[in-house]
């Protein structure tokens, strides 16, 4: 069965410094999203994305945060400046375009700050 | 933000019986709801969803019941085994019949069946 994947699985970053987390999407799936969850609390929406550009994004999604499509496989996420609160599992996922579709995803990234 | 809850951390069931996960949403404009379990080190995984012209969808041994007027839905496992120990997330959408609406998660309930 076709699935999201995520590298790495385990991210240690210092403080200040970028990091960029990799998704690869359901091939034929058209809609991608990022979200995250710190230890101990929800799931939360980051950002969704639809042809090429930001379709929704949370308020947690500020200036230090961005994505890109770069290429026709890959969906990445990068954070410019890290802080200790970025520290948390950052889950991608992936969804058809068709109406009323559910989101499918990945394994998660753990991102540790430093 | 509590616009979906599942108001019961744990839950321990018997192999064999039913279990029972419940939520309740504050949202009126919710129309798509789905279930998902959760083992630890993996992601979600998608289990079942209903939108909400719906009143019930059944997939196998999982079915998912929505009372939209009393903004609640639950998802019953029958008959229930081992396996399905983990924890269970209900999310929500407001996006109408529109893809790419972001999902509202409730914190989970940690389902344990015991032999």
């Amino acid at each position: 069965e076709p699935e999201v994947t995520q590298t790495p699985s385990h991210q240690v970053t210092q403080m200040g410094q970028e990091v960029i987390l990799r998704c690869v999407p359901i091939s034929n799936h058209l809609y991608f999203y990022w979200y995250r969850q710190i230890l101990g609390q929800k799931v939360e929406f980051l950002v969704s994305f639809y042809n090429n550009e930001i379709s929704e994004k949370s308020e947690i999604f500020d200036d230090q945060f961005s994505v890109e499509r770069p290429d026709g496989s890959n969906f990445t996420l990068k954070i410019r400046s890290t802080k200790l609160e970025d520290s948390a599992m950052y889950f991608c996922a992936s969804s058809l375009p068709q109406g009323f579709q559910p989101q499918h995803f990945g394994d998660g990234t753990r991102l540790s700050i430093l | 933000d509590q616009q979906v809850k599942q108001n019961s951390p744990s839950l321990s069931v018997q192999e064999g019986r039913i279990s029972i996960l419940n939520c309740d949403y504050t949202n009126s404009m919710f129309d798509y709801f789905l279930w998902y379990k959760k083992y630890p080190a993996e992601g979600p995984t998608f289990l079942i969803s209903i939108s909400s012209i719906k009143d019930k969808n059944e997939d196998g041994r999982f079915t998912v019941f929505l009372n939209k007027s009393a903004k609640h839905l639950s998802l019953h496992i029958v008959p229930s085994q081992p396996g399905d120990s983990a924890v269970y997330f209900c999310a929500a959408s407001a996006s109408g019949n529109n893809q790419g609406g972001k999902l509202i998660f409730g914190q989970g309930t940690e389902l344990s069946v015991k032999p």
